[in-house]
């Protein structure tokens, strides 16, 4: 059972206009949010993150918005990007007590096109 | 140089073949992790140390075998490997197992024959 679900494999934008990538969730543990952006034959990089306790987290043109009664986030990007052209992977931290341990969603991939 | 560095990029092994992932990162990181990409699926954690300890093992089958003789280097020790194993191994690091931000090396495209 994936507790960490990206619903739609792909997205294409116009450029300029904006991209909204969503992220649904099922673990009411999950304290920490993510997300990452993975370009053809690269390891994911981290892009912006949010915290349990917050509901929005900005970071240039990247807004995460976070709705824990929804169990829901979404990642905004704004104004879209040529280069923002990759796939975004979702994804919920959770403490063990040991480690904290990372759920991927499937990812979303996204054109930004001309 | 990227900040964490793996090494190969693209192994094909037979399934008798006996092979290793190495992983290195420049980060002064403490934790590091390996992970599994499969086709169409999400990231899955397979191990994580930290302090060269390891603290999780994600029900992994004994033919993966990792080890961290040092905080900055991690190795996948593979052995008998079937078809089915073939994936993108992917090795992470971060500050610690509490830090959430993990960064991740390129991967190692794996294919079982």
């Amino acid at each position: 059972d994936q507790q960490v679900k990206q619903n739609s494999p792909s997205l294409s934008v116009q450029e300029g206009r904006i991209s909204i990538l969503n992220c649904d969730y099922t673990n009411s543990m999950f304290d920490y949010f993510l997300w990452y952006k993975k370009y053809p034959a690269e390891g994911p990089t981290f892009l912006i993150s949010i915290s349990s306790i917050k509901d929005k987290n900005e970071d240039g043109r990247f807004t995460v918005f976070l709705n824990k009664s929804a169990k829901h986030l979404s990642l905004h990007i704004v104004p879209s990007q040529p280069g923002d052209s990759a796939v975004y992977f979702c994804a919920a931290s959770a403490y063990t007590g040991t480690a904290s341990k990372l759920t991927f969603g499937t990812g979303t991939r996204l054109q930004v096109t001309l | 140089e990227t900040g964490v560095t793996q090494t190969p990029r693209h192994l094909v092994m037979g399934m008798t073949n006996k092979k290793s992932l190495k992983c290195e990162q420049h980060l002064g990181h403490n934790a590091m992790y390996w992970y599994k990409q499969s086709a169409k699926k999400p990231l899955e954690l397979m191990f994580v140390y930290n302090f060269k300890e390891q603290t999780e093992n994600n029900s992994v089958p004994s033919r993966f075998s990792p080890e961290c003789p040092n905080s900055s280097h991690l190795f996948l020790h593979l052995h008998t490997l079937q078809p089915e194993d073939s994936a993108l191994y992917l090795c992470a690091s971060s500050q610690d197992t509490r830090g959430t931000e993990a960064f991740f090396g390129q991967g190692t495209r794996l294919t079982v024959v």
